[in-house]
């Protein structure tokens, strides 16, 4: 079975840009959760998907946002870039939402600018 | 909301030495709680779970964590510590609402 796969793995980008991050979970997986990971803050929770439905954000601003379609792939977009959105964002499935095993991708670096 | 502290933000230990990486936790409900192990470059892998039954959890790699529901803990440890155990630890708990937290991490280090 294939595991949580993540693209791009590796993003350059200058501050004021947006980006598009893309996850493909796991097979029959409908949960779907975002992190942020950053040496000086640690794993942060963005938001969670399960069944096309946001179920759960964390304390981020509106410039985060996600979706997720009916095959269970998720995207994540960060509008007007900031050099403090350099960060591993991490994407992780799981078959039940908060309660399960989370499989986690390989996650994209982000680097602005 | 539920919440994990990890004691310790770097602990370095000798090879062959016991690891010991502390979570607290805090849930209004009765917790599921995990370990999971991040390697450079690459993303979370389970370690081991606690859902309910028994309290203490084996799990890969030779860590083991028992649940202390009267000091809210989950401690995992191993006897014997290895080179390659050298890697980034996270706690969770997921507890109301069913959300999962993370704690902020431990960094191991093993010296040689």
């Amino acid at each position: 079975k294939a595991g949580v796969t993540q693209t791009p793995r590796y993003l350059i980008k200058t501050r004021g840009q947006q980006v598009t991050l893309s996850c493909s979970p796991i097979s029959g997986h409908r949960s779907v959760s975002w992190y942020q990971q950053t040496p000086g803050q640690g794993l942060q929770f963005l938001f969670e998907y399960f069944s096309e439905t946001q179920r759960n954000k964390g304390n981020f601003p509106g410039r985060f946002s996600g979706r997720q379609f009916s095959n269970s792939r998720s995207e994540m977009n960060v509008s007007t870039l900031e050099l403090g959105d350099s960060a591993l964002y991490l994407c992780a499935s799981s078959l039940i939402p908060g309660r399960d095993e989370q499989f986690f991708g390989p996650g994209t670096r982000l680097t602005v600018l | 909301a539920q919440s994990v502290t990890q004691l310790g933000s770097h602990v370095s230990v000798s090879e062959g030495a016991l690891v010991l990486l502390r979570c607290n936790y805090s849930s209004s409900v009765p917790p599921y709680l995990f370990w999971y192990v991040q390697y450079p470059n690459q993303g979370l892998q389970l370690l081991l779970k606690y859902t309910t039954g028994a309290t203490l959890v084996k799990g890969i790699n030779g860590f083991e964590a028992e649940f202390k529901k009267s000091e809210t803990s989950f401690h995992l440890t191993k006897p014997s510590a290895h080179m390659s155990d050298a890697a980034e630890y996270f706690c969770a708990v997921s507890g109301d609402n069913n959300d999962m937290r993370f704690g902020a991490g431990t960094r191991l280090t093993v010296k040689p």
